[in-house]
């Protein structure tokens, strides 16, 4: 089991590009990195996933250092909408269906 | 993209009441799916995980007995709350795993349960 590490909190500003990290020392050689994105009362809806360097997507971006042990999500020129909670989630669904989410980020952007 | 549906999506019933959430996977067939609970300005917990035809892996601490879990096809699984008190109450989130698809779980819109 990975156990992830998150801030609890994070503030930033409309258009500032945010960098959340999740530490997990414990990371297993076949385990992916996804971070998810959740707004109240709603189910948590994927944002990115790697195994290792750098991915990107049409919404973030993602950095995963060599040793794995955590990753970087950035969030390029926030809006207000991007107020949300943000989990990394590290496991392996067809490994040992380990999915375990840690305590996540509340991200609150600022006018 | 791979759709996951949760049934209902709000439920408020009378304590000693069972209760029975639907997760259905639309668009494709979901080799796992896992069911969480979310308590007000908490993280998700999970409380197991079941695979297509097989019995569900409870997590610690979550009683199989009150919470039962059927996954008897591979686009849907159900929950059923079990003569329900009041702090059973909770947003209740299941996800879904694609067979022979990417490590990635697909999340349902939850159902959220208050039970008086």
């Amino acid at each position: 089991l990975a156990k992830t590490t998150q801030p609890i909190s994070m503030d930033s500003y409309e258009g500032q590009e945010v960098n959340i990290t999740c530490s997990h020392n414990n990371i297993a050689t076949n385990d992916y990195i996804t971070w998810y994105q959740q707004f109240p009362s709603q189910g948590p809806r994927f944002i990115i996933q790697g195994y290792k360097t750098k991915v990107t997507n049409e919404v973030a971006s993602l950095f995963i250092p060599a040793d794995r042990k955590s990753s970087t999500l950035s969030l390029p020129r926030v809006s207000l909408s991007d107020t949300a909670v943000y989990y990394c989630l590290v496991g392996d669904i067809g490994d040992n269906n380990d999915m375990r989410f840690g305590a996540g980020t509340r991200l609150t952007v600022k006018p | 993209g791979a759709v996951v549906s949760q049934h209902p999506s709000r439920v408020i019933c009378k304590s000693g009441t069972s209760v029975k959430i639907e997760c259905r996977s639309l668009d494709f067939q979901a080799t796992t799916m896992f069911w969480y609970r979310q308590f007000p300005k908490q993280s998700l917990m999970l409380m197991a995980t079941s695979n297509e035809g097989s019995k569900a892996t409870y997590e610690q601490g979550v009683e199989k007995d009150k919470f039962l879990i059927n996954h008897a096809s591979l686009t849907l699984s159900t929950l059923t709350v079990t003569s329900a008190h009041p702090e059973d109450s909770s947003f209740y989130i299941c996800s879904a795993s694609e067979r022979g698809g990417f490590n990635e779980q697909f999340f349902g819109p939850g159902t959220r349960l208050t039970v008086l």
